[in-house]
């Protein structure tokens, strides 16, 4: 069964670092990709960044200056770090898997991030 | 960037009725090396994450009901949703998968009339 959960700090500091984690089951990360898409309170869903099977990264270019994307397969794991965190980073923050067709197919249930002091 | 547009943001229905809503790419979406359309329609209802409905344009993800068709070609798009039932009350984006970043459109609330 194909599943993939994130998890991470529910609250975050202006200028601090955010770092989510994306647990998959059901499927490898040396077959297909890990996409990240974010959703701000009450708006539409902004794709942020894709890690292919194949370890490699693409960026939204808004966000490539603060961006990173990882992941270790042997834990079925897929990071996400982003600095310089702001207010308008407030958002929920999903992982949803993609074959090499890339259609993001399964997502997670998302986690909700707020950027305050 | 790819810029998708769609419209209307919002549309208030009765159940039973068939809706239409468009997607327009800023370039074309149809890869001349499959002939196929590189577009997703994503349904979202309140509090859930997106669930995949149709990619390719046109091909209605597994399970999806055949109420909901996806057509168009190039540039411009169209998710029709015949004789709308309560449970499709939500909110729909299109997605680009041609290059990317994989942009949304801003998405179109269905919403009960």
């Amino acid at each position: 069964q194909v599943q993939l959960k994130e998890s991470g700090p529910g609250l975050v500091q202006p200028s601090q670092t955010l770092s989510l984690t994306c647990t998959v089951a059901g499927f490898s990360l040396t077959s297909y990709n890990v996409h990240w898409v974010r959703q701000p309170p009450g708006k539409g869903l902004e794709w942020m960044g894709v890690i292919w099977n194949t370890g490699g990264t693409r960026y939204n270019s808004a966000l490539k200056s603060r961006l990173s994307i990882s992941k270790d397969t042997s834990k079925s794991q897929v990071f996400l770090k982003m600095n310089s965190l702001q207010t308008e980073d407030t958002a929920t923050y999903y992982c949803a898997r993609s074959s090499t067709t890339g259609i993001p197919d399964y997502w997670g249930q998302g986690v909700m991030v707020t950027v305050s002091s | 960037d790819i810029v998708m547009t769609q419209s209307p943001s919002s549309l208030a229905v009765s159940a039973g009725e068939t809706v239409t809503i468009n997607c327009k790419s800023s370039q074309s979406l149809l890869y001349s090396g499959n002939q196929k359309n590189y577009l997703a329609w994503y349904q979202q209802k309140p509090g859930q994450s997106p669930k995949l409905l149709i990619y390719w344009a046109s091909t209605r993800q597994s399970g999806v009901p055949d109420r909901f068709i996806g057509s168009g070609s190039g540039t411009d798009f169209t998710l029709t949703i015949s004789s709308v039932q309560a449970e499709d009350l939500a909110i729909y984006y299109c997605q680009q998968y041609y290059d990317t970043p994989y942009t949304f459109g801003a998405g179109t609330k269905l919403e009960l009339k």
